[in-house]
């Protein structure tokens, strides 16, 4: 059984910018989740995707974007960057979508500097 | 909307002693997760409580649920330097999705 991957690790853009990151979820997951987590704060939930529909969404501007492919991996684009996406930014996998309980699988995260 | 708060913030302790955080929802939840995160690292699940009332262990990690579902704890007995790290909980307001603590950062010194 694969854990959750995600690319690039790190990332350094220029304020104005376009990123997309990249997620895969486990093995066996059709849901994935994608938060944001700044230096020293918890994480903040940005979006959840499930069978490629986004399925609930947390307090983000519009220009954070998502897609959910048919093999379950994700992407997560953020247009016109600004100094404040500075963060780490987590996707997590789950065998099951909201409303039901489920357990969360974190990836290691891509750490995106905005300049 | 849901906030999610945590106390204490930070907790330093020495080997061998306890510790405690305490998490606390604005709002009624269906479930509770806690998670930890080390330095450096990405938040791994713990546990998830999903009854009023629940208790729930892991060797020396205890998890409660408090009765109204507003509030859990977790309780390590008998710190150890692997518990280093940032513990979180992340409440569920009934399918809208997670909300995070801000965490509790722990420190064991040897």
């Amino acid at each position: 059984e694969t854990g959750v991957t995600q690319s690039p690790t790190h990332l350094i853009k220029t304020r104005g910018q376009q990123v997309t990151l990249r997620c895969s979820s486990q093995s066996g997951h059709n849901t994935v989740s994608w938060y944001q987590q700044a230096l020293g704060q918890g994480p903040q939930f940005i979006f959840q995707y499930y069978r490629e529909e986004e399925n609930g969404r947390g307090n983000f501007p519009p220009r954070f974007s998502g897609l959910q492919f048919p093999n379950y991996s994700s992407e997560l684009n953020v247009n016109a960057l600004e100094l404040d996406d500075s963060a780490l930014y987590l996707c997590a996998s789950s065998p099951r979508p909201s409303p039901e309980t489920y357990e969360q699988y974190f990836g290691p995260g891509t750490r995106l500097t905005v300049t | 909307g849901q906030q999610v708060m945590q106390i204490p913030q930070y907790q330093h302790v020495q080997e061998g002693e306890d510790f405690t955080t305490y998490c606390n929802s604005s709002t009624t939840l269906s479930n509770i997760q806690w998670y930890k995160q080390r330095p450096g690292g990405h938040p791994v699940f713990l546990i998830q409580l999903v009854k009023s009332g629940e208790v729930k262990k892991q060797k020396r990690l205890t998890f409660q649920f408090g009765e109204a579902k507003k509030n859990s704890s977790l309780h390590i007995t008998a710190t150890q330097t692997t518990d280093v790290g940032t513990y979180f909980c992340a409440g569920d307001n009934y399918g809208q999705n997670f909300v995070f603590g801000p965490g509790t950062r722990l420190s064991v010194l040897p």
